[in-house]
């Protein structure tokens, strides 16, 4: 099964700013998540996506799915230090297949 | 606590040694899953249960791991005569059900395992 390839592997960032990680995946899909994990947590779900949804929000959350580019982001607004995590898609087929993450550092 | 439960939190063990990590999840969560994380990496799929269905165990990477499922609730994963490969977080996670459109997954926060 695919796998989601996440970009960048890394961001660091400063407070307020803005942060855009992007996933990029090869065959069709289900539905497409988005998962937080906090450094020795375990990982909890952002946003769900269905394949015939291109936008949803969530509080800062913003999530975009370009199905004819097999690609989705996720934007989080005016950054906190509290959002310092890896994020993971993940592509749901027979599955739910995790990307490798990004992992972001917003800095104070 | 409603969250998905782990444990141990840590485990240190010699190599050769079987480890049992066991997982509680969500009261009512038909669907559980078995993961493994080694350092800076994603999530690897090992198992997966569903109700009363055989398992997808086309995860497990060798026949040192098996896990079961007793009454479609706890869970227990066991790696016998565990290798230093072996070392990484095991999460479990749980869902109400598996459609074909996946549910949100709900994370413990895993079993740190060390294989010295």
């Amino acid at each position: 099964s695919q796998q989601g390839e996440e970009d960048p592997q890394a961001l660091s960032i400063q407070e307020g700013e803005n942060a855009t990680m992007n996933c990029s995946y090869k065959t069709s899909i289900n539905n497409l998540q988005w998962y937080r994990q906090n450094s020795g947590r375990g990982l909890v779900h952002l946003i769900l996506i269905r394949s015939n949804e291109r936008e949803k929000h969530s509080g800062r959350l913003r999530v975009t799915l370009d199905t004819s580019k097999k690609s989705s982001s996720l934007l989080i607004t005016a950054s906190r230090a509290a959002d310092t995590a890896s994020y993971f898609c993940a592509l749901s087929e027979e599955k739910l297949v995790f990307g490798k993450g990004t992992k972001l550092t917003v800095n104070p | 606590g409603a969250g998905v439960s782990q444990s141990p939190s840590n485990k240190v063990t010699e190599k050769g040694k079987d480890v049992e990590l066991r997982c509680d999840p969500i009261s009512g969560h038909t669907a559980l899953y078995w993961y493994r994380q080694s350092l800076g990496q994603g999530l690897e799929f090992l198992i997966y249960f569903q109700g009363n269905s055989a398992p997808d165990k086309s995860g497990l990477p060798s026949d040192r791991f098996s896990a079961e499922r007793t009454g479609g609730s706890v869970s227990t994963l066991t790696i016998q005569r565990t290798q230093q490969e072996d070392s990484a977080v095991y999460l479990c996670a749980s869902s109400p059900r598996r459609g074909k459109g996946h549910q949100p997954q709900h994370f413990g926060d895993g079993t740190r395992l060390s294989i010295l």
